[in-house]
C-alpha cells in the first residue's frame, strides 16, 4: 500500500533551518510529484511547492521561492524539504504529499519554532 | 496567489444536503479543471474526498459530489451524517506548476 513516512518532531531557533523527510513505498517513486503542504496551529493549509522525483525539479509558491528547497533521493525514495531563515510564524504540520491529485499524505511533521 | 475563498462554516441536520463553495479567480479555477477537495478531522492528516473537479477517489461514499460554474467550485454533502462533521478544504492548480488552497469550511451536523 502507498506510504509516506516523515522524519519527527523538530524544535528550531529563529534564523535556524531545518530539513524534513519524506520516505515513498508502495509505489513506482518517480511516477509521482510530491508536494508539501504546511498547517499553523489552528490555520488552514497552505501549500508551499512540489519536486518530480524523476529529475529532481521543483516548483515554489511565490512566498517560499527564496528560503524553502526540495531535494530527492532515488535510492531510498526519499524526499526532502529545507526551510532556511526559521521565523516564529513557521511553526507548523509540515506534510508530504503524493501526485498532483494529493491523494496519498504523510503523517505530518511538527516543526516548532521557539527562542 | 490569494487564497480561494470558502465560507467560514455550513451547518445541517442530519439527512440533509448541504454545499460548500470555493470561489477563486480566472487564472485558476476558471482556468483549469484541477480543484480537489479535502476532510479534515482534527488532529488528523486531509484526505482527498474530490479530484479533478468531479472524480471521487475509491472509498470514499458517492454521498460527495463535486461542480464547478465559472470561477466558482462546489463540494456538495447529500445524506449529511455525524461523521461528516469536519473541515474542508478546497485547492485548485493556478498555473506555472503552483497549487493554492482555501481557508477552510468546517461543517457542523446539528
Amino acid at each position: 500500500q502507498v506510504q509516506l513516512v516523515q522524519s519527527g518532531a523538530e524544535v528550531k531557533k529563529p534564523g535556524a533551518s531545518v530539513k524534513i523527510s519524506c520516505k515513498a513505498s508502495g509505489y513506482t517513486f518517480t511516477s509521482y510529484y510530491i508536494h508539501w503542504v504546511r498547517q499553523a496551529p489552528g490555520q488552514g493549509l497552505e501549500w508551499l511547492g512540489k519536486i518530480n522525483p524523476a529529475g529532481g525539479y521543483a516548483n515554489f509558491a511565490q512566498k517560499f521561492q527564496d528560503r524553502v528547497t526540495m531535494t530527492r533521493d532515488t535510492s531510498t525514495s526519499t524526499v526532502y524539504m529545507e526551510v532556511s531563515s526559521l521565523r516564529f510564524d513557521d511553526t507548523a504540520v509540515y506534510y508530504c504529499v503524493r501526485s498532483d491529485n494529493l491523494d496519498y499524505w504523510g503523517q505530518g511533521a511538527l516543526v516548532t519554532v521557539s527562542s | 496567489q490569494s487564497a480561494l475563498t470558502q465560507p467560514a462554516s455550513v451547518s445541517g441536520s442530519p439527512g440533509q444536503s448541504i454545499t460548500i463553495s470555493c470561489t477563486g479567480t480566472s487564472s485558476d479555477i476558471g482556468s483549469y479543471n484541477v480543484v480537489s477537495w479535502f476532510q479534515q478531522h482534527p488532529g488528523k492528516a486531509p484526505k482527498v474526498m474530490i479530484y479533478e473537479v468531479t472524480n471521487r477517489p475509491s472509498g470514499v461514499s458517492n454521498r460527495f459530489s463535486g461542480s464547478k460554474s465559472g470561477n466558482t467550485a462546489s463540494l456538495t454533502i447529500s445524506g449529511l451524517q455525524a461523521e461528516d462533521e469536519a473541515v474542508y478544504y478546497c485547492c485548485s492548480y493556478t498555473g506555472s506548476s503552483t497549487w493554492v488552497f482555501g481557508g477552510g469550511t468546517k461543517v457542523t451536523v446539528l
